[in-house]
Parts: structure tokens; C-alpha cells; sequence
């Protein structure tokens, strides 16, 4: 148990709608980390935040949305759905960012499915 | 356009063998390179993290390699175990204003008995 936690586990929805998704930092981590990781694809870098603020973005759609709250939880917005937004999300989170590295510590994911 | 790439794609060796897998990378500026197993359905768990000064790092049977010069890495695995099987993946991430994670799409490893 890595200590993140992300929720729902499981997701199915229909396309057009949008999801989402909450992930709860472990205790004392600042940064957070979202990835997508489609069927038999690498994982795909979204964006991170750092203690409340977006600090580093990498391929997310202009449909898809984050944020980190004051309690550091962090929710991704999945809108507009396509079917191939359908994939495995997961969140991680350091205490310090990557880039000074920071260790990452993964969440069980959140399985998307759009039909 | 900063790219990671893995080889090989797949492979397959008995348990007790040894491995390794090659990770090359064209990210600048280079701030640190990381392996990663991922189990399937699974989030992927940290098994090294190299810095440009550090040559090698050992963790248990895993032992990485970094030569910043040639911008490769490689993960090598000592008598492998049947837990061993998953997808190792390399990331490098850069530092400066992009402050950018680079995947590679992974050596997935399979290890029979």
C-alpha cells in the first residue's frame, strides 16, 4: 500500500459525459501527479501540481481539467468523453517535486470505461 | 523533442536467469532517470532513481546503470524470480522551466518456471 488512494476504482460512463476522478495524497506529500495509461500503452504524463499549484503540464487534452485543493486532494475532470478516453488514471504523489528528485508513489488507479 | 526508449519490447527467461533491459533517452536538461515495475492493472512501484553523477545503484537484485555521456541506462535483474514478471519502465525527467516526466513504453518481463 503506496499510501495514495484514488477513488471511484471503477468507472463506467457514456460518451459526451464527463467523470471525476479524486486522489488523496499520502500524509505530508505536496505534489501531485496524474497519468493516464491506455490499453497495452506506456503511461502518459498529465500534469502536476505542487502545493496547490499547477507546476509542470505534459499531454492533456484541453477536455480534461485539475486541481489540487488546500488539503492537497486533487480531482482530474474528464469532459466531453470519447471512447478512447477509456483507460487506466493514476495519481502519485512526492513530497518534493520530481524534477528535485522527488520519489513517486503511485495510487491503485481509477479503471475509465466509456461505452 | 525530448523521447525515452525501451528495449527490448518483450522478453522471455527462465526463473533463476539473469537480465537486462536498456533504457536510451534524449531529454535536455537531464535532472534524474528512474526505473519503475508496474504489475499488471497495477500502479507502477519505484525501484531506482539516478542522478547524473551516480554511475550505479543497487536495490536488492535490480542494479541500474546510468552513462550520462552516451544518455543510456540499463536494469539488470539477478536471479530472477517468478514475481519478477511485470513491465519495467524508465523515465527520465528534466529540470529548468519545463520540469517535464519522459516515459519509455516499457519492457514487459516474463519469467517462466
Amino acid at each position: 500500500d503506496s499510501g495514495v488512494t484514488q477513488t471511484p476504482k471503477h468507472l463506467i460512463t457514456a460518451t459526451g459525459q464527463r467523470v471525476t476522478l479524486r486522489c488523496s495524497p499520502r500524509s505530508g506529500d505536496l505534489s501531485v501527479y496524474w497519468y493516464q495509461q491506455s490499453l497495452d500503452q506506456g503511461l502518459q504524463f498529465l500534469i502536476q501540481y505542487y502545493n496547490g499549484e499547477e507546476r509542470a503540464k505534459g499531454n492533456i487534452l484541453e477536455r480534461f481539467s485539475a486541481q489540487q485543493f488546500p488539503d492537497l486532494h486533487s480531482e482530474l475532470n474528464l469532459s466531453s468523453l470519447e471512447l478512447g478516453d477509456s483507460a487506466l488514471y493514476f495519481c502519485a504523489s512526492s513530497v518534493t517535486p520530481s524534477s528535485q528528485g522527488g520519489e513517486q508513489y503511485f495510487g491503485p488507479g481509477t479503471r475509465l470505461t466509456v461505452t | 523533442k525530448n523521447q525515452v526508449e525501451q528495449s527490448p519490447q518483450s522478453l522471455i527467461i527462465l526463473e533463476g536467469k539473469n537480465c537486462t533491459l536498456q533504457c536510451n533517452y534524449t531529454v535536455s536538461p537531464f535532472s534524474n532517470l528512474r526505473w519503475y515495475k508496474q504489475d499488471t492493472g497495477r500502479g507502477p512501484v519505484s525501484l531506482t532513481i539516478m542522478t547524473f553523477s551516480e554511475n550505479t545503484k543497487s536495490n536488492g537484485r535490480y542494479t541500474a546503470t546510468l552513462d550520462a555521456d552516451t544518455k543510456q541506462s540499463s536494469l539488470h535483474i539477478t536471479a530472477s524470480q517468478l514475481s519478477d514478471s511485470a513491465s519495467y519502465i524508465c523515465v527520465v525527467i528534466s529540470s529548468g522551466s519545463a520540469r517535464q516526466l519522459t516515459f519509455g513504453s516499457g519492457t514487459q518481463l516474463t519469467v517462466l518456471p
